[in-house]
C-alpha cells in the first residue's frame, strides 16, 4: 500500500488565489513527522513545512500552513495567496522512525497563472 | 541547504558505462542519503551512509550500484554498466551526527541529473 498518497496530479488557480494540496498517509507509527517540499523547474528541493504528529497546532510558515487531521490521516498542505513563483511541483513526505529516510508521495504540480 | 554540494550537476553517459555522483554533506554533517528521482516520480530511498559504514541499503538495485562514505571526502554513489532506465535525478541529503528524528529536516543537495544514452 502507499504510504503517501497525493491524488492531484496537476492543480492550477490564478494568483492571489488560495490552493489546497492534498496528502494522506499510512503509518502504524504513533510518532512521525511530516513535510512538504518544493520543486521548482530548477530541480532542488526546498523544504517548506514540517509537522509532527503530537503536535497539537498546525504548522504554519509564512504563506503555507498544513491542515492536520490526524484522525482522517491528512497532512494538507495550504498556499496562501499564491504567486507566479509558487509554480512548481510539490511533495508531500513522511519519516516513521528516527533515523530512517523520509518517504515521499508522487506529487502534485501547481501552477499559476495572472 | 545551499550547503549540500552534489557534483556533477549533469552527467552523460553511455550505456556500459560508470558513473560516479557526489555528495558533500553540510559541515559538520556526519550521515548521507541518496534518493533517486525517476521522471515524473517522487524521491524514492536508495542507501544511508554514514562515514565509513552502511546502515541501510535496502533500496538499493542488487546489482550494479554501490555506494562509500569514507572517512576523507565526499560520499560516492556508483552505478556500473549504467542502462537507459539509469537515467534519473539522484539527491542526497545529509543529517548530522545522531542521525534524524522524526522532526529532522532533510537537506537536500541540487541534485544530479544522470542521462544515459
Amino acid at each position: 500500500a502507499q504510504k503517501i498518497t497525493q491524488t492531484q496530479p496537476g492543480m492550477f488557480v490564478q494568483e492571489k488565489e488560495a490552493v489546497t494540496l492534498d496528502c494522506t498517509y499510512d503509518t502504524s507509527d504513533p510518532s512521525y513527522g511530516l513535510f512538504w517540499y518544493k520543486q521548482p523547474s530548477s530541480g532542488e528541493m526546498i523544504f517548506l513545512i514540517y509537522q509532527g504528529s503530537y503536535d497539537q497546532q498546525n504548522a504554519t510558515e509564512g504563506r503555507y500552513s498544513l491542515n492536520f487531521q490526524k484522525a482522517r490521516k491528512s497532512a494538507n498542505l495550504v498556499i496562501s495567496a499564491s504567486q507566479l513563483g509558487d509554480s512548481a511541483m510539490y511533495f508531500c513526505a513522511m519519516r516513521e522512525k528516527a533515523g530512517t529516510a523520509l518517504i515521499f508521495g508522487k506529487g502534485t504540480t501547481l501552477s499559476v497563472s495572472s | 541547504n545551499a550547503g549540500v554540494m552534489q557534483n556533477p550537476r549533469h552527467l552523460v553517459r553511455r550505456r556500459g558505462q560508470e558513473a560516479r555522483l557526489r555528495c558533500s554533506p553540510m559541515k559538520g554533517h556526519s550521515h548521507v542519503y541518496w534518493y533517486r528521482q525517476l521522471p515524473e516520480e517522487g524521491l524514492k530511498f536508495m542507501v544511508y551512509l554514514q562515514k565509513e559504514n552502511i546502515i541501510d541499503e535496502s533500496g538499493m538495485p542488487k546489482e550494479r550500484f554501490s555506494a562509500e562514505f569514507p572517512k576523507e571526502g565526499p560520499s560516492i554513489l556508483r552505478i556500473q554498466q549504467v542502462v537507459r532506465g539509469d537515467s534519473a535525478a539522484y539527491f542526497c541529503a545529509s543529517s548530522p551526527p545522531g542521525g534524524v528524528r522524526e522532526n529532522t529536516e532533510a537537506f537536500f543537495g541540487q541534485g544530479t541529473r544522470l542521462t544515459v544514452v
